[in-house]
């Protein structure tokens, strides 16, 4: 079955700086992968959906990358705020009509 | 901006106990989903719902759980007899489906379910 993984250790930033995340999965290359969004006892927000033919999406300062040779996705906040401060979910259709998500990595953008 | 709704946001009960939760899922969409996320782990998938039946469903989701949508607007999880393992934030999330099977999706809430 399909796993991702991202890493678990939290990203800590200067505000202003680009951060940068990775979500990388182990077997079938999906038709598309997303990313959300989700913050302390909430549930998660959808941000960008990326399909296996665009190499790169954007989406006001953020932009995600997709490799199917390398199984990776990266995901990138520019001029980075503290309001960014969330855990940030990779996901992948598990089949035809179900989500899988990946643990999380906690971003936390200080001033 | 329309959003899917979740009653109650917090549902105490005890083991054995029978719990109905409730989504309003957003109205103009056609996939509905059950995610539940254990404190401190990952969120993960439960059973999604297309046109008046179950389309898929996890391991998890064995015969304790049931999914109903009664009317027009609600979407409902029973789970019949909870267990303590069924302590969780339970989500519910809605898709218009455009995107083709599981695109982009949206989520409630959550309603925090501690079983004593």
């Amino acid at each position: 079955s399909q796993k991702i993984e991202q890493n678990s250790e939290a990203l800590n930033i200067q505000e202003g700086k680009t951060a940068t995340l990775t979500c990388n999965y182990t077997n079938y290359s999906p038709a598309y992968l997303q990313w959300y969004r989700q913050d302390p006892g909430r549930g998660p927000v959808f941000l960008l959906l990326i399909r296996e033919n665009e190499k790169e999406k954007r989406k006001e300062r953020l932009k995600v990358t997709f490799d199917t040779t390398l199984k990776q996705s990266l995901f990138h906040i520019t001029a980075s705020q503290p309001a960014d401060s969330a855990t940030y979910l990779c996901a992948l259709p598990g089949g035809y009509n179900k989500l899988i998500f990946g643990a999380g990595t906690r971003l936390a953008v200080h001033p | 901006e329309p959003e899917v709704t979740q009653t109650p946001s917090h549902q105490v009960t005890q083991m054995g106990q029978e719990v109905i939760l409730r989504c309003v899922p957003i109205s103009n969409h056609l996939y509905f989903y059950w995610y539940r996320q254990i404190l401190g782990q990952k969120v993960e998938f439960l059973v999604s719902f297309y046109n008046n039946e179950i389309s898929e469903k996890s391991e998890i989701f064995d015969d304790q759980f049931s999914v109903e949508r009664p009317d027009g607007s609600n979407f409902t999880l029973k789970i019949r007899s909870t267990k303590l393992e069924d302590s969780a934030m339970y989500f519910c999330a809605s898709s218009a489906g455009t995107s083709g099977g599981a695109g982009e999706q949206f989520f409630g809430p959550g309603t925090r379910l501690t079983v004593l």
